[in-house]
């Protein structure tokens, strides 16, 4: 089984700022398949990126993903108000899938 | 959209039955499958298993053989069965809408329900 850690586990940022998100993988995930999800209280997470870089449907250009074999990164390069949330990576090279544990993105 | 509905409380060693319903898409487009994500304090969000609407379904190996899915085309519903439940089972599910049996990433996910097992 392919474990992900997310790190840092919290960020404390001001609205505007620039961040970058890490995911690091136990092995290394062949085809880029690593997805990047969005999370809210209360709400359905959010799918953000697929195949490490490809943004999802009516995701806005400032979250970019990049990265692979073993080391994926999402950048927000101008954080909003609606993007404080909790950030989980997802691969699905191999069985079972699995998720980072996740990285929170809370106002300072 | 998708929508999870189920017993919000159940007994150790009972089973647990979800649902999903389906709308504003239909659940036999071919290349969709539809899934089972589980997300406890514990343990982080964790796949359970995907199925088609064919009816063919795969788990995660690195749960019992406890859970099992299945597929209602003419209600347009898909569900989640699991047996001999325990307190460890105690999570908020999701039913998702996942792009294919390649491009395992999920693209819609339901609202969620918390599921509590405790005598």
């Amino acid at each position: 089984e392919i474990v992900l850690t997310q790190s840092p586990g919290t960020l404390s940022l001001s609205p505007g700022e620039r961040v970058t998100l890490s995911c690091r993988a136990s092995q290394s995930i062949n085809n880029n398949f690593l997805a990047w999800y969005q999370h809210k209280p209360g709400q359905p997470p959010r799918l953000l990126i697929y195949g490490a870089s490809k943004r999802a449907t009516d995701i806005p250009d400032r979250f970019s993903g990049s990265g692979s074999g073993t080391d994926f990164t999402l950048t927000v390069s101008r954080l909003e108000p609606e993007d404080f949330a909790v950030y989980y990576c997802q691969h699905y090279d191999t069985l079972p899938m699995t998720f980072g544990p996740g990285t929170k993105i809370e106002i300072k | 959209e998708l929508r999870e509905s189920g017993p919000g409380l159940v007994k150790p060693s009972d089973t647990l039955s979800l649902t999903c319903s389906v709308s504003g898409v239909s659940l036999t487009y071919t290349t969709y499958y539809w899934g089972w994500i589980r997300q406890s304090p514990g343990k982080g969000f964790e796949w359970i298993g995907s199925i088609h609407y064919t009816g063919s379904a795969y788990y995660n190996p690195s749960l019992q053989r406890r859970f099992r899915l299945s597929v209602d085309t003419s209600k347009n519903q898909f569900s989640l069965r699991v047996t001999s439940v325990n307190v460890t089972d105690t999570a908020v599910y999701f039913c998702v809408r996942q792009w294919g049996l390649v491009d395992e990433y999920f693209q819609q996910w339901g609202q969620g329900t918390l599921v509590t097992v405790s005598s």
